[in-house]
């Protein structure tokens, strides 16, 4: 099935520590996305990517930087984490960003929980 | 600033009961919307997505959408207790960044 993946599914780092967080798709995509989901918000998106072209939207933290090799992989990494960045992350992809209709839908994957010490 | 907006609930049903979620956009632009429903710990999971003015259905789950009163709803029929979740409204922002603009999302109480 296709299906967007991510790993780890729970990843525990220390205060200062940078951390990878990666995000693979069998849906053959354009878009892929990060978004950051605190407790009981909203998804909030840190930044995407619509083939090799990065977007970042104007409130990420420069800590927050991401990559993607491939149109399949997409690489979140925090560069010194801190307690306010625990939290869910989400990887999602949609076909096209430019066709705003109903088949242009957005998928996540299952999410990694991080946890800051 | 565009924005999806939804009532926090908790709506409790009894089990059987139709569930009635709702939520305004702001973006009279916004063409598209999506109900995700989302459990506890999990990740959001699309169950509707609509585009066009009035209603769809798939199986016990039915989309509304009124472009006018910039008004969209999702409502489940025979609700299950499974059906317990936060469910997300969303709709694309028609600008050159297209992204997806979410509400904060309705907590669903199915009570047995």
């Amino acid at each position: 099935d296709a299906m967007v993946i991510q790993n780890p599914r729970y990843q525990v780092t220390q205060f200062g520590k940078p951390v990878t967080l990666s995000c693979s798709q069998t849906l053959n995509h354009n878009v892929m996305y990060w978004y950051q989901q605190k407790s009981s918000q909203a998804p909030k998106l840190l930044f995407h990517y619509y083939d090799k072209d990065f977007n970042n939207e104007a409130d990420t933290p420069d800590n927050f930087q991401s990559r993607r090799p491939n149109t399949s992989f997409c690489f979140l990494d925090i560069r010194s984490p801190g307690l306010g960045d625990a939290a869910m992350y989400l990887c999602a992809t949609s076909r096209d960003r430019r066709d705003a209709s109903s088949y242009n839908e957005q998928f996540f994957g299952p999410g990694t929980r991080l946890t800051v010490l | 600033q565009k924005e999806v907006e939804q009532n926090s609930g908790p709506l409790s049903v009894p089990e059987g009961a139709i569930a009635s979620l709702n939520c305004t956009y702001s973006d009279r632009g916004s063409q598209s919307f999506f109900w995700y429903r989302q459990y506890s710990g999990k990740s959001p999971e699309l169950i509707m997505s609509i585009y066009s003015n009035g209603d769809k259905e798939d199986g016990r789950f039915t989309a509304q959408l009124n472009k006018a009163s910039q008004y969209v709803s999702l409502l489940i029929r025979d609700s299950q207790p499974s059906d317990s979740a936060t469910y997300l409204c969303a709709g694309w922002e028609r600008d050159s960044s297209y992204k997806l603009i979410f509400g904060s999302g309705t907590r669903l109480l199915v009570r047995p």
